[in-house]
């Protein structure tokens, strides 16, 4: 499954199908980026970051990809299960001009059907 | 341990009443923020603290107050509450002041009525 992010919608996917979030980011000047997970009454939970002078960065079960050209973020969750429903945010920063200023975006409700 | 705490998890109050929220980090972090949660989950940072020094003050109304009696503690005192500031509250903290990894408290949910 694919959607877009930043303005909260929904993402079903089937358990064991892989997950794709998508996020547009709005600075050209962004040089940081990080996914967070947020499960329902919980904080916002790290999941992976990269920095602009990477375009992919691999976790356990997850994949971060950057797109500079188009200011375009993706997180690619392998093989969902139950426990990745939640409320993905993708997050940028210029690290360069700001202090600690990460900027969330929306978010996306993922939920992982059986 | 749980790394970043906060107090108390719901705040229920009336308009107009003074609150603080409380947080406490044990990751010898020196940066330290409040971030707002708005019912659409929209996530905002509101302050952040490095070494007990506010670096970054967003457009957030003068009720709200920041305190920071130590690298380690970062509260919240809210003068006069509004309907408006009806939220969630997150403190988080971050190793470095660049705002990277930063790592969140179960919030605190404020009901004002």
């Amino acid at each position: 499954g694919e959607s877009v992010g930043l303005h909260l919608p929904t993402l079903s996917v089937q358990e064991g199908d892989n997950s794709i979030i998508n996020c547009a980011y709005s600075n050209s000047a962004s040089d940081y980026f990080i996914w967070y997970k947020q499960e329902s009454g919980k904080g916002p939970q790290f999941i992976i970051d990269i920095r602009s002078n990477m375009d992919k960065r691999q976790g356990q079960r997850v994949t971060v990809l950057l797109n500079k050209t188009v200011k375009h973020l993706s997180l690619q969750i392998a093989a969902t299960q139950p426990g990745d429903s939640a409320v993905y945010f993708c997050a940028e920063n210029n690290q360069k001009d700001s202090w600690g200023k990460l900027q969330f975006g929306a978010g996306t409700q993922v939920v992982v059907t059986p | 341990d749980t790394a970043v705490s906060q107090t108390p998890k719901y705040l229920v109050t009336q308009m107009g009443n003074d609150k603080s929220i409380k947080c406490e980090q044990n990751l010898g972090h020196d940066t330290m923020y409040w971030y707002k949660q708005d019912s659409k989950k929209f996530l905002k940072i509101m302050f952040s603290y490095n070494n007990k020094e506010l670096i970054i003050n967003e457009t957030v109304p003068n009720r709200f107050s920041p305190k920071s009696p130590d690298k380690a503690h970062l509260n919240l005192h809210i003068n006069s509450l509004e309907l408006g500031d009806s939220a969630v509250y997150f403190c988080a903290s971050s190793r470095v002041t660049r705002g990277e990894k930063l790592f969140f408290g179960s919030g605190t949910q404020l009901s004002v009525l």
